[in-house]
C-alpha cells in the first residue's frame, strides 16, 4: 500500500523558516515525481512544488518568490520543503503527492499524505 | 483568482446526474490532460479521474470525465449522499510552466 507521511509542520512566527518532510513507503520512491501542494485554512488546492524523481528537475509556483526550496533524499525515501521567510499568507495544510507513471501516461498527484499544518502568526 | 475556474457550489438529489464543470485557457486545458480530485471534509485529496477521461481502479463508473476545447467536465450519475464533497480539476499551465488547480466546487446532495 502507497503511504505518504508528512511531519514537521508547527506554528511559527512571521519572518521565520521551516522545513517539513514526507516519507514514503510501499512504492519505489527513486522513481516517482513528487509534489507539494498546500490548502489555505477555508480555501482551495495549491500547486507549490514538483521535484523528478532524480532531483534534475525542480519546478516551483511563481507565487513563492523564490522562498521555498524543495530536495529529496532517495536513500532515505524522504521529500523535503525548506521555507523560509514566512508569513502568514503561508499559512496551511502541506500535502506531498506523488505522480504515478503508467504505459502511456502520468497521473498527477495519484496517492497523497495526509498533510502536516503549518501556521504562521506572532 | 485561480487559474482554472470551477463554479463554487453545486447540488443535486440522490439518483440525480450532475455535471461540474472546469474553464481554462489555450495554455492548459487547451493544451494538456485533465485530471479531478475529490476531496471529503477535513481529509486528503482522492484522485477520481486523470487524463480527461479515464478512471483509476476503484473509483466507480458513475464518475466521468470529457473535455472540449478549454473546458473540462466531471459528470457524476446516480448522485449518491457519499458524494457530498469539494471537486478539484487540474492541469499542467504552459504559460506558468507549472500545475494548476481549480476553486474548487463544493457539491450538496439535498
Amino acid at each position: 500500500e502507497v503511504q505518504l507521511v508528512e511531519s514537521g509542520g508547527t506554528l511559527v512566527k512571521p519572518g521565520g523558516s521551516l522545513r517539513i518532510s514526507c516519507t514514503g513507503s510501499g512504492f519505489t520512491f527513486s522513481t516517482s515525481t513528487l509534489n507539494w501542494v498546500r490548502q489555505a485554512p477555508g480555501k482551495g488546492l495549491e500547486w507549490v512544488s514538483s521535484i523528478s524523481a532524480s532531483g534534475e528537475y525542480i519546478y516551483y509556483s511563481d507565487s513563492l518568490q523564490g522562498r521555498f526550496t524543495v530536495s529529496r533524499d532517495n536513500a532515505r525515501n524522504s521529500l523535503f520543503l525548506q521555507m523560509n521567510r514566512l508569513s502568514a499568507a503561508d499559512t496551511a495544510v502541506y500535502f506531498c503527492a506523488r505522480d504515478l507513471l503508467i504505459p502511456g501516461a502520468r497521473i498527477p498527484f495519484e496517492s497523497w499524505g495526509q498533510g502536516t499544518p503549518v501556521t504562521v502568526s506572532s | 483568482q485561480s487559474i482554472l475556474s470551477q463554479p463554487p457550489s453545486a447540488s443535486g438529489t440522490p439518483g440525480q446526474r450532475v455535471s461540474l464543470s472546469c474553464s481554462g485557457t489555450n495554455s492548459n486545458i487547451g493544451k494538456n490532460g485533465v485530471t479531478w480530485y475529490q476531496q471529503l471534509s477535513e481529509s486528503a485529496p482522492k484522485l477520481l479521474i486523470y487524463n480527461v477521461d479515464q478512471r483509476p481502479s476503484g473509483v466507480p463508473d458513475r464518475f466521468s470525465g470529457s473535455k472540449s476545447g478549454t473546458a473540462a467536465s466531471l459528470t457524476i450519475i446516480g448522485l449518491q449522499s457519499v458524494d457530498e464533497a469539494y471537486y478539484y480539476c487540474a492541469t499542467w499551465d504552459d504559460s506558468v510552466s507549472g500545475w494548476v488547480f481549480g476553486g474548487g466546487t463544493k457539491l450538496s446532495v439535498l
